[in-house]
């Protein structure tokens, strides 16, 4: 497809379980970005990956959280032993990166994946 | 790390009303953008601001760029109940173009 893809687009999960959320970027998009969003509230930076560079991590909450790119294109989250407070939309996001184009600012994202943890 | 603060937090306002949000920032950026999220959706860029005192328009919607470039406002004129949704400003933080968001004003237009 031409949009940035996320799956599933549900997913509810008993307490203590792992779960992998997957995110297909935009063909030819360097930057990959996952955001959090908790019902009602902004958008809580988690990680981001530009090219073959080092992710940033910084946003991470916990080391239950991890996320890798696999040939710099698609994502996956895992969270491990969740927690009921885990529960949120789970946003990514892709865009040109540095030197690729402008405006690449411009993010693209996916619909989310809404995670619900019993 | 950066501070975005948005305001207001929420808006319910009249169709047909003019709308004003504002974010300010607690240090100086480049770049000023503005998403909008419609319910079940991702955000979608509405308006970039790339220099100090730009004013952008976009249809019904008007942003400027802080002088200070700590700042930045969205205008939406007579609203329609399509402007429901939730709108964010987001700095381009200067090295790898990683964005940081406003934590969004929520607005609500009754027909």
């Amino acid at each position: 497809g031409a949009g940035v893809s996320q799956s599933p687009s549900n997913k509810v999960t008993e307490k203590g379980k792992d779960v992998e959320l997957r995110c297909d970027p935009i063909s030819g998009h360097t930057a990959l970005y996952w955001y959090r969003q908790s019902l009602g509230q902004g958008l809580e930076f988690l990680i981001y990956f530009q090219g073959n560079s080092a992710p940033d991590k910084s946003g991470l909450p916990s080391d239950r959280f991890s996320a890798e790119r696999t040939g710099g294109s698609v994502s996956t989250l895992t969270i491990q032993r969740t927690q009921q407070e885990d529960s949120a939309v789970y946003l990514c996001a892709s865009s040109l990166g540095p030197g690729q184009g402008y405006p690449n600012e411009k993010l693209f994202f996916g619909s989310g994946t809404q995670l619900s943890v019993l | 790390g950066q501070q975005l603060n948005q305001s207001p937090q929420s808006m319910f306002i009249q169709e047909g009303e003019d709308v004003s949000m504002n974010c300010t920032s607690s240090s100086i950026f480049n770049t000023w953008l503005w998403y909008k999220q419609d319910p079940g959706e991702g955000p979608v860029l509405l308006i970039a601001l790339y220099k100090a005192g730009e004013l952008t328009s976009n249809g019904r919607l008007t942003a400027q760029f802080g002088i200070t470039r700590k700042d930045s406002f969205l205008n939406i004129s007579a609203s329609i109940p399509s402007d429901v949704g939730i709108y964010f400003c987001a700095l381009a933080v200067l090295a790898g173009n990683m964005l940081t968001f406003g934590g969004g004003t929520r607005l609500m237009v009754k027909p």
